[in-house]
Order: C-alpha cells, then sequence, then structure tokens
C-alpha cells in the first residue's frame, strides 16, 4: 500500500458527459501528479501541481483540468469525454522537498467511455 | 529530450533463472532514474532509484540495477526469478523532478 488513495475505482460513462477523478496523496507530500496509462498511448504525464499550485503540464488535453485543495487532495476532471479517453489513470505524490522526490502512485481509476 | 528506451516488450524466464530488463536512456545531464513494477489490476510501485549517490543500485525484492554512463543503461536484474515476480516492468527519467518519462514497459513471464 503506497497510501496514495484514488476513488472511484472503476467509472463507466458515455461520450460527452463530464466526469471527477479524486485523489489523496501520501499524508504530508505536497505534491501531486496525474498520469493517463492507456494501450496506445502508454504512461503519459498529465500535470503536477505543488501545495495548491500548478507546477508543470505535459499532455494534458484543453477538455481535462486539474486542482490541488488546501487539504492537498487533487481533483481531476474530465469534460466532454470521447471513446479515445477510456484509460487508466493514476494518481501519484511525492515530499517534493528535501531530495526527496520519488513519486508513490495510487491505485488507478479505470475510466470507461462508451 | 530526455528519454527512455526498454528493449524487449516481452520476456520469459524459467523459475530461478536469471532475470535480465534492459532500459537505455537518453540524456544531456546526469540523469535520475527509476524502475517501477505493475501487477495486473494494480498500481505502480517504485522498485529501486539512481540518484548519482552509488552506480549499483539495490531495490525491493531481489532486485537491482546498475548505472553505466558509457553504455546510457540502467538495466535491471535479479539473480533468480520467482513466479511472484511476473508483471510489467517501466523504467522511468525524471529531466527536471516534475514529471516521470516512461518507458513502454517490458512484460516479465515466469514459467515454473
Amino acid at each position: 500500500d503506497s497510501g496514495v488513495t484514488q476513488t472511484p475505482k472503476h467509472l463507466i460513462t458515455a461520450t460527452g458527459q463530464r466526469v471527477t477523478l479524486r485523489c489523496s496523496p501520501r499524508s504530508g507530500d505536497l505534491s501531486v501528479y496525474w498520469y493517463q496509462q492507456s494501450l496506445d498511448q502508454g504512461l503519459q504525464f498529465l500535470i503536477q501541481y505543488y501545495n495548491g499550485e500548478e507546477r508543470a503540464k505535459g499532455n494534458i488535453l484543453e477538455r481535462f483540468s486539474a486542482q490541488q485543495f488546501p487539504d492537498l487532495h487533487s481533483e481531476l476532471n474530465l469534460s466532454s469525454l470521447e471513446l479515445g479517453d477510456s484509460a487508466l489513470y493514476f494518481c501519484a505524490s511525492s515530499s517534493g522537498t528535501g531530495g526527496s522526490y520519488e513519486q508513490y502512485f495510487g491505485p488507478g481509476t479505470r475510466l470507461t467511455v462508451t | 529530450a530526455q528519454s527512455v528506451t526498454q528493449l524487449g516488450s516481452h520476456v520469459s524466464v524459467s523459475e530461478g533463472a536469471l532475470v535480465l530488463l534492459r532500459c537505455n536512456y537518453s540524456s544531456s545531464v546526469p540523469p535520475y532514474l527509476f524502475w517501477y513494477v505493475q501487477y495486473p489490476n494494480q498500481g505502480l510501485q517504485l522498485l529501486l532509484k539512481y540518484t548519482s549517490a552509488a552506480t549499483l543500485v539495490k531495490g525491493i525484492n531481489g532486485f537491482e540495477a546498475e548505472f553505466k554512463k558509457s553504455e546510457t543503461s540502467f538495466h535491471l536484474t535479479k539473480p533468480s526469478a520467482h513466479m511472484s515476480d511476473a508483471a510489467e516492468y517501466f523504467c522511468a527519467v525524471t529531466p527536471s523532478w516534475d514529471k516521470l518519462i516512461f518507458g513502454t514497459g517490458t512484460r516479465l513471464q515466469v514459467f515454473p
């Protein structure tokens, strides 16, 4: 158990809909990262937040957005969903300080768009 | 731009045999490298990391990796495979501690 929690575990929705994925980082970790894992794209970095502020952006679509709240949990919002958005979405966290930057991953949310 | 290449999308070994999973990196600066393992229907678990302190890095579950600058490699090894090692393994590099760039993964099968 990495200490990173993600909800829900599975999500099935229709095209055009909007969903919210939630992540709680390990206790004390300030950085949260979101990744997408799909068969055709592999593991892709989407976005990073550090202590509530956006720190880095990767291959994140404009239909996707994220935020990190004062209690450090994070949400990834996916809107106008398309079939191609079906994937595993992982959240990871790290302390982001003191030279300890390794990332610890949650169990993921499997999104199926029908 | 930094990247990693994993040679071999599938590797099969017998139980008790040596495991060797290959990873080559591309980086213009000293990289920070990682190996993660993903068991079916689970998240990624950190096996080990290289952050320039020592070239031979020991990780969990008996795995280790050696950083070889001359070969730009960071191959993962385990002397004796166990059935429970069957999983997908990912090599990753971080350019600036803000994201991980993953390889395409190697699926390890272990036969009895």
